[in-house]
């Protein structure tokens, strides 16, 4: 199983800075890496597959990086929107995995 | 517009059993994988199960291998999950997804199954 390891836990940000999120697998993955937006109460939005291709409809702010066992989300100014919780996820191999999380907090 | 409904949630009995659906629209349904995900309170998603476009092939994680089946019937553009032996730690929003062995496209709002006494 490829284990998902996200860093950091919790990232502070002030609006209009930007926000680096790191994701590790276990073993490589090549680009089969999604990114996922989640806000309390609701369900998780994509933002991020083939590790750097944007879902429709997703804003330009939001770029992704990385193949094989590293992986960067990047959001380069961070709006009010954006605060919520950001997993990653592989879809390399059976059975499919997240990572733990990252929360992007207001600073 | 893609519209995943799931349903079937609800109180249920460590051991007990319970089935949740989920209906889909707006995509053609028979030409996509889809999958179960979970998040118990507070915590992270965790995949549960996944499904062949046909239905023929299936995957499960370990910690629900044997007590969860998932099924599809294309002719009503519905996902199943049959879930026995319910324990406590099952307790979760499970929702489905659309895609599967890709990234997940499209969600549904999820339903909470909680497993107590």
């Amino acid at each position: 199983e490829r284990v998902m390891t996200q860093s950091p836990a919790t990232l502070s940000v002030s609006p209009g800075e930007r926000a680096t999120l790191s994701c590790r697998a276990s073993q490589s993955v090549s680009i089969h890496l999604a990114w996922y937006q989640q806000k309390p109460g609701q369900a998780p939005r994509l933002l991020i597959y083939g590790a750097s291709t944007r879902a429709t409809g997703i804003p330009a702010r939001f770029s992704g990086s990385g193949s094989g066992t590293e992986f960067t989300l990047t959001i380069s100014s961070l709006q009010s929107a954006d605060f919520a919780l950001y997993y990653c996820q592989q879809y390399n191999d059976w059975p499919l995995t997240f990572g733990g999380g990252t929360k992007v907090e207001i600073k | 517009e893609v519209q995943l409904l799931e349903s079937g949630g609800g109180l249920v009995q460590p051991g007990r059993s319970l089935t949740l659906s989920c209906a889909a629209s707006g995509f053609t349904f028979s030409s996509n994988a889809m999958n179960w995900v979970r998040q118990a309170p507070g915590k992270g998603l965790e995949w549960v199960s996944g499904i062949s476009e046909s239905g023929v092939t299936t995957h499960y994680a370990d910690s629900v291998k044997g007590r969860f089946t998932i099924s599809r019937d294309n002719s009503k553009n519905t996902l199943h999950l049959q879930m026995n032996s319910l324990r406590i730690e099952d307790t979760a929003v499970y929702y489905c997804a659309k895609g599967g062995g890709v990234a997940m496209t499209s969600w549904g709002q999820g339903t909470l199954v909680t497993v107590s006494s």
